[in-house]
C-alpha cells in the first residue's frame, strides 16, 4: 500500500514549455486534489475532482489542466509553463471521513 | 531544504515543555477543522481533527481545541519532542463543502 505517490520529483522547465505532473492513490478514493505551496504560503487548491471523469476548479486554476480518467489517477498538466508557476505541487486524497493523505509533492521551477 | 517556511511565525520551546499553536479560522460557517504537521520537504500529514459540534479533542500526546465564538483553533502537543519539529498547519472546510482552505502555518522548533 503506497498510498499518494507523485512522479516527476523535481523538475526544471523552461517559460512556454508543457509538461504533465502525475498523481496515484491506492486506497480508492473518490476524492483527490491538486494544491500548490509557495514560501510563506498555506496550500492554495488548483484543482479538484470528486470521482473518475469529473473535475472542478479550485482558488488558483488559471494555467492549470487537469484530468481523472481513472480513479487512481489524477494528472495536472501546464500547457505553457510560466515563471509564477515555480513551486511545490501536492496531490491529495480524501477518505469518506475526509482525512486527506498527501503525496510527497513534486518541486517545479519554471525559468 | 524547504522554503516553506520563509515569513512564518516560530514556536520555540525546550524539550519536554508542552507546545500551543494557534490557528484563527476565518468562516463561521465552517463544520470541520483539521491539524497537519509538514516536515522539510516532505508532504503534509494529518494529525488530529475536531467538528464544529465539539470543543476540544484529544490524541495521542495531542489536543484539539475548538473556540467558535472567536473562531479560534488550537493545537496542544505535550512533551514536545525533536521529531515534532516542523511546520504545522490548520484547515477548515466550509460546511459540507468537498474543499478545505488552509491557514499559512506555524514553524514549531524543538531545542534540545
Amino acid at each position: 500500500n503506497a498510498g499518494v505517490t507523485q512522479t516527476p520529483k523535481f523538475r526544471v522547465l523552461k517559460t512556454g514549455q508543457s509538461m504533465t505532473l502525475l498523481c496515484a492513490q491506492d486506497m480508492n478514493h473518490e476524492y483527490m486534489y491538486w494544491y500548490r505551496q509557495d514560501p510563506g504560503m498555506g496550500l492554495r487548491l488548483i484543482h479538484y475532482s470528486v470521482g473518475e471523469g469529473t473535475t472542478a476548479k479550485g482558488e488558483v486554476p488559471d494555467g492549470y489542466n487537469v484530468s481523472r480518467l481513472k480513479k487512481q489517477n489524477f494528472l495536472l498538466g501546464l500547457e505553457s509553463a510560466a515563471p509564477s508557476q515555480t513551486s511545490v505541487y501536492f496531490c491529495a486524497s480524501r477518505n469518506p471521513s475526509y482525512e486527506q493523505y498527501f503525496g510527497p509533492g513534486t518541486r517545479l521551477t519554471v525559468t | 531544504g524547504e522554503s516553506v517556511g520563509l515569513h512564518l511565525p516560530t514556536l520555540s520551546v525546550q524539550e519536554g515543555d508542552n507546545s500551543i499553536i494557534n490557528c484563527a479560522y476565518s468562516n463561521s460557517a465552517s463544520d470541520y477543522f483539521i491539524w497537519y504537521k509538514q516536515e522539510s520537504g516532505k508532504g503534509p500529514q494529518f494529525i488530529i481533527d475536531i467538528r464544529s459540534n465539539m470543543d476540544k479533542r484529544q490524541g495521542q500526546r495531542v489536543t484539539v481545541l475548538l473556540n467558535k465564538t472567536v473562531k479560534h483553533l488550537s493545537l496542544q502537543i505535550a512533551a514536545t519532542q525533536p521529531g515534532d519539529s516542523a511546520v504545522y498547519f490548520c484547515a477548515e472546510r466550509m460546511e459540507y463543502g468537498n474543499k478545505l482552505v488552509f491557514g499559512a502555518g506555524t514553524i514549531l522548533r524543538v531545542k534540545s
